[in-house]
């Protein structure tokens, strides 16, 4: 049974560029969210897909949007980057219930840096 | 409002030694969902135990523990015999709709 799956591991960039990052969800689940993760701190939310629309979102900026694929698959992109986003991204999928989130399942992560 | 608070930063125990982790958490909501993650220097988040708001019973699992009790709001993680591959940094975490909120959570080193 695969788990959640990212890509790339690692990435560097300098200011202003733009990144994308892939998720692909545990086999069965169809929601997927994406956090951030400053080093020394809690992931923090950036938004949930599910049905390939936008169902929630944390307190980002529009630099950062999303896309959910048909077949549940995620992309995270970041325009204009800044040095505060260096970051480690996770994805987690779940099933959707559509009331209380249940157990996400979590992937490795992108570490970004920007330099 | 939607809150967890892990107020221990960092722990450092001598191998076999129990050691407790602490979660308070804050919420209007009558139903929802508590759970604890490791996050090892590898990254990746490794899921620990879900526990529903409506079901107070403590749960054993090998050598960890949770206690639940609603009445002062709290989701504490016991290790028992703790041995260094327990070193990681453990996270309490609430849903919400469509999203989790977690702690800021605590780094626990075991020493041989």
């Amino acid at each position: 049974d695969a788990g959640v799956t990212q890509s790339p591991t690692h990435l560097i960039k300098t200011r202003g560029q733009q990144v994308t990052l892939r998720c692909s969800p545990k086999s069965g689940h169809d929601t997927v969210s994406w956090y951030q993760q400053a080093l020394g701190q809690g992931p923090q939310f950036i938004f949930q897909y599910y049905e390939e629309e936008e169902r929630q979102r944390g307190n980002f900026p529009d630099r950062f949007s999303g896309h959910q694929f048909p077949n549940y698959s995620s992309e995270l992109n970041v325009n204009a980057l800044l040095l505060g986003d260096s970051a480690l991204y996770l994805c987690a999928s779940s099933l959707w219930t559509g009331v209380k989130t249940d157990t996400q399942y979590f992937g490795p992560g992108t570490r970004l840096t920007v330099l | 409002a939607q809150k967890v608070t892990q107020a221990q930063t960092e722990i450092s125990v001598v191998e076999k030694e129990d050691v407790t982790l602490d979660c308070v958490y804050e919420t209007r909501d009558t139903t929802y969902y508590l759970f604890w993650y490791k996050q090892p220097p590898s990254g990746e988040l490794v899921f620990l135990i879900r526990r529903n708001s409506f079901d107070e019973q403590n749960e054993i699992s090998g050598r960890y523990s949770w206690n639940f009790q609603k009445s002062t709001s709290s989701f504490n993680f016991t290790i028992t015999a703790s041995q260094v591959v327990d070193s990681a940094v453990y996270f309490c975490a609430l849903s919400g709709f469509n999203k989790f909120y977690f702690g800021s959570g605590t780094k626990l080193n075991v020493k041989p």
